[in-house]
């Protein structure tokens, strides 16, 4: 079975920073682009970032860029999300979200159960 | 950014009832559409990919349609699980982006 589990959520105050990870199961992880997608507070869902099976292409959303560095460690089958320079429009549920990708189609086919972070003082 | 736009925001609507939701994108994304559920507390659910394809295990009432800046979701006959928020994505772009949602109600 599938399993995403993110962690690392919390309070933070606006300017800290907070590293969210994301474990996963139940499939070969190496083999699967991933990306982490937040939704702040009653609001819709908002792509944050991407990164391939290896690691050596990243995109990010322009709200994050230069702030936010995603990264991935395949031997432990984990993922990974360093926020810093935070502020309070972060305060979101973050989720991972495994990419299955063909020549003609991307979809996200599985998410975790999310992990809240606040930025507030 | 490809800018994704659903009609409407919020629909009312009776178990049975046929219902379609629409969603437009600013420019051509080809057949590169997806559809999600998401429940209060919960994270989103994959229903509909490249526009037309039923996810595996996902009820066949559940139908997409479209290509190039249209697209549609159809749900057949409503069920009492079907009430929930309903976002599209676009992955044409490595910017991915998603509709607004579609919250759908009992009526």
């Amino acid at each position: 079975e599938v399993q995403l589990v993110e962690s690392g959520g919390g309070l933070v105050q606006p300017g800290g920073s907070l590293r969210l990870s994301c474990a996963a199961s139940g499939f070969t992880f190496s083999s699967y682009e991933m990306n982490w997608v937040r939704q702040a507070p009653g609001k819709g869902l908002e792509w944050v970032s991407y990164i391939s099976s290896s690691g050596s292409t990243i995109y990010y959303a322009d709200s994050v860029k230069g702030r936010f560095t995603i990264s991935r460690d395949n031997a432990k089958n984990s993922l990974y999300l360093q926020m810093n320079s935070l502020r309070a429009e972060d305060t979101a549920v973050y989720y991972c979200a495994r990419d299955e990708r063909t020549t003609v189609t991307t979809k996200f086919d599985y998410w975790g159960q999310g992990t809240l972070v606040t930025v507030s003082s | 950014d490809i800018q994704m736009t659903q009609s409407p925001s919020s629909l009312s609507a009776s178990v049975g009832d046929r219902v379609t939701i629409t969603c437009r994108a600013s420019q051509s994304i080809s057949n590169n559409l997806n559809w999600y559920q998401q429940k209060p507390g919960k994270a989103p659910k994959l229903l509909i990919y490249a526009a037309s394809s039923l996810q595996s295990g996902v009820p066949s009432r559940f139908s997409g349609s479209g290509s190039g800046t249209d697209f549609t979701l159809t749900i057949s006959s409503l069920q009492p699980e079907d009430f929930a928020t309903y976002y599209c994505q676009q992955s044409y772009s490595t910017r991915i982006t998603f509709g607004q949602g579609t919250r759908l109600e009992i009526k």
